[in-house]
């Protein structure tokens, strides 16, 4: 039964602290998408990336978080330093790529920044 | 920018009666449309897709409509079950291009045994 792996599953950090978060996403699948959820905003793309390239990461603060996938297994999202309204948990999807098919989510990194 | 909504935030009916969950989106310029449930402290999982030439889609007792012209989809949940206890996200796909995803800010249903 192929999932989406992601790792931590819950992150308790204080602020100004770096926070890597990562996604292993199914195997054969080449887009991955790292989403954001909130109670007041509600789930939130944060960026996307095809065949390990990023196509999309205007939903993220340029300035704090960063994205990437070193290899086609990896996909990493990073923020550095993380302050109190980083707090969210935070998604990886990964897709066949088919604008028919569908995303298939991981069970989500909780991040709380103190 | 594509805005979704999803009315009502939260729904509580008895087991066993049909329910219909809407959602409405601003731009009918999709590419297609999407249902997902969200189980507490987990991911999403993805229930039925419908494209935008499509009228509805079927999975069990799940029918999903969609009216792409008025902006509007409903999931249609017949004889519910404890178990459907969970919340629905819908979200779009836009035309213009690329996969990504509008998502509403859900449904909250619980099912009272």
């Amino acid at each position: 039964d192929a999932r989406v792996t992601q790792t931590p599953r819950d992150k308790v950090t204080e602020m100004g602290q770096e926070v890597t978060m990562r996604c292993q996403p199914i195997l054969g699948h080449n887009t991955v998408f790292w989403y954001r959820q909130t109670m007041m905003q509600g789930l939130e793309l944060l960026a996307y990336f095809r065949n390990r390239a990023p196509l999309d990461d205007s939903g993220m603060p340029k300035d704090r978080f960063s994205a990437e996938m070193p290899d086609a297994t990896l996909a990493t999202l990073k923020i550095q330093p993380s302050e109190p309204r980083d707090s969210a948990v935070y998604f990886c999807a990964s897709g066949e790529g088919l604008r028919t098919d569908t995303q298939y989510f991981g069970p989500g990194t909780r991040l709380t920044v103190l | 920018k594509q805005e979704v909504t999803q009315i009502p935030a939260a729904l509580s009916v008895p087991e066993g009666e049909n329910l219909v969950l809407n959602c409405s989106f601003t731009d009918s310029a999709i590419y297609n449309l999407q249902w997902f449930r969200q189980d507490p402290g987990k991911g999403l999982t993805s229930l039925l897709l419908i494209q935008s030439s499509q009228r509805e889609q079927t999975s069990g007792r799940l029918n999903a409509s969609l009216d792409k012209s008025s902006g509007r989809s409903t999931l249609y949940i017949a004889a519910s079950q404890p178990g459907d206890s969970a919340t629905y996200l819908c979200a779009v796909a836009e035309s213009s291009g690329n996969e990504k995803l509008t998502f509403g800010t859900g449904t909250r249903l619980t099912i009272i045994p």
